[in-house]
C-alpha cells in the first residue's frame, strides 16, 4: 500500500518568507508525527498529533512554527518570516499508537 | 533528557565482514528502541523495533540487541554486502506515555567491494 508522502520534495524560499509542508500518512494511522533533520545529524523532534489534536508540541522551536492536521488525516507544517538556521529536511511519520513509526521521504527547506 | 549516542560515526569495511554498530541512552527508562536505516535523500526505513523487555530481535541478515540496564543496543549485521551502505539510525521511545522518538546522529556504513 501507500507509505507515507510528503510535498514538496524540495521548497527553495527567501529570509522572511512562509511556506508550508504537506504530510499525507498511511492510511488508518491516526499518530503523526513532524521530525527535523540537519545535515549530519539525526532528526529531532517537533510535534506530535493523535487524530485531530496535537498531543506533545514540546519540540517546536518558537512560535513561528505551528501544524495542522484539521480532518485527522493529512497535516501541515507551517514556518512563518523565515531564517536561514530553518534550513533542513522536515520529516513526517505516521503509526498506529503504540506502533512503529513509517517515514516519508521528506521536505527539502532551503532559505536564501 | 534522553540523550543517544552512536559510535563510530562513519565506518568502512570490506565486503563480506560482520559487523556491529553500536548506540547508548541515558535513561534506561525506555519503552521501545528502533534502528532505521536512511539513504541519500530519503527518509528512514525501519528495521527493527526492540520492546523494553526483549533482548533481541532478528531480521534476515540483522540482529539488534538491547540491553536496557547498561543503556546499550547494538546492531549485528552478516555477512555484509555493497548494498547495506547507508546511514544507520537509533531512536528510543521514552516509557511513561511520550510518542516521539529520541534519535542518536547516526553511522556511516560503506560497504566496500
Amino acid at each position: 500500500g501507500a507509505g507515507v508522502s510528503q510535498t514538496p520534495s524540495n521548497k527553495v524560499t527567501e529570509k522572511g518568507k512562509y511556506v508550508e509542508l504537506r504530510c499525507d500518512p498511511i492510511s488508518g494511522h491516526t499518530a503523526l508525527y513532524w521530525y527535523r533533520q540537519s545535515l549530519g545529524q539525526g532528526p529531532e523532534f517537533l510535534i506530535y498529533f493523535q487524530g485531530t489534536g496535537a498531543a506533545d508540541d514540546s519540540g517546536l522551536p518558537n512560535d513561528r512554527f505551528f501544524a495542522v492536521r484539521p480532518e485527522g488525516s493529512v497535516s501541515t507544517l507551517k514556518i512563518q518570516r523565515t531564517e536561514r538556521g530553518d534550513s533542513a529536511v522536515y520529516l513526517c511519520a505516521s503509526s498506529f499508537v503504540g506502533g512503529p513509526q513509517h517515514f516519508g521521504d521528506g521536505t527539502r527547506l532551503s532559505i536564501l | 533528557k534522553q540523550e543517544v549516542t552512536q559510535i563510530p560515526a562513519a565506518l568502512s569495511v570490506p565486503e563480506g565482514e560482520n559487523l556491529v554498530l553500536n548506540c547508548s541512552f541515558t535513561d534506561s527508562a525506555i519503552y521501545n528502541l528502533q534502528w532505521f536505516r536512511q539513504d541519500p535523500g530519503k527518509g528512514l526505513t525501519s528495521l527493527l523495533l526492540i520492546q523494553s523487555s526483549q533482548r533481541e530481535q532478528t531480521s534476515g541478515r540483522l540482529n539488534a540487541s538491547l540491553d536496557k540496564s547498561s543503556g546499550r543496543s547494538t546492531l549485528y549485521i552478516a555477512a555484509s554486502q555493497p548494498g547495506d551502505s547507508a546511514t544507520y539510525l537509533c531512536a528510543v521511545r521514552d516509557a511513561g506515555g511520550a510518542q516521539k522518538l529520541v534519535f542518536g546522529q547516526g553511522t556511516r556504513l560503506t560497504i566496500n567491494p
